[in-house]
């Protein structure tokens, strides 16, 4: 079963909006990534942020991660046309998983000019 | 070019058959991975390698076979297509942190 879960799988939202998309996971990490994928591309990395961190920041990119709650946050803020894509969080178990990286099924983010 | 590279992008071929993917990179990372990426499943493992000759299962390997004989090279070869295999197959590599995939490889089984 996947490690991860995002939430909401689809989200359309207007221009200059903020998105959010929740990740939840099952087991202890080492840390969690964030990827995003264009249509008909390959995914790319986007943030990645450790077990023993709680907010991390990249550009217009915000990520929290509560270890507690086994879940954790990507915020795209102010965002564009071109943020439109799936995104997929993932998570690095390394100390049962051999440097595996386990996926949810993906945020479908839309958004509209 | 440096990164990862997937050959073909695109395949079609009959049941039964046996067909190869090929991913190929160009860092030397000891990791590497395929998924496959199926419409309501997301991405899921079929296997992975820690290293030439160094590989193991991931959470969907039936049907799959993979070798490893040099660093930069990870085929998968599914050795009697089925229709249930048709999908997008996604190679990755890794050396610590984040993972670097490939453009895909559609394949369609018929």
């Amino acid at each position: 079963s996947q490690q991860g879960e995002e939430d909401p799988q689809a989200l359309s939202i207007q221009e200059g909006e903020n998105a959010t998309m929740n990740c939840s996971y099952k087991t202890s990490i080492n840390n969690l990534q964030w990827y995003r994928q264009n249509s008909g591309r390959g995914l790319v990395h986007l943030i990645l942020i450790r077990s023993n961190e709680r907010e991390k920041h990249s550009g217009r990119l915000r990520v929290t991660l509560d270890t507690s709650k086994k879940s954790s946050s990507l915020l795209i803020t102010a965002s564009r046309a071109a943020d439109t894509a799936s995104y997929f969080c993932a998570t690095d178990a390394t100390r049962t998983s051999g440097s595996r990286l386990t996926f949810g099924e993906g945020t479908q983010l839309t958004v509209n000019p | 070019d440096a990164g990862i590279t997937q050959s073909p992008r695109y395949k079609i071929t009959e049941t039964g058959r046996q067909v190869t993917l090929m991913c190929h990179q160009t860092w030397s990372h000891s990791y590497m991975f395929w998924y496959r990426q199926d419409l309501g499943h997301g991405l899921r493992l079929i296997y992975y390698s820690a290293a030439a000759d160094i590989t193991d299962k991931g959470e969907v390997p039936d049907g799959y076979v993979v070798s490893r004989s040099k660093t930069e090279n990870f085929p998968l070869t599914l050795e009697s297509a089925t229709r249930s295999q048709t999908s997008v197959y996604f190679c990755a590599s890794r050396r610590q942190g984040e993972a670097f995939f490939g453009q895909g490889t559609r394949l369609t089984v018929v």
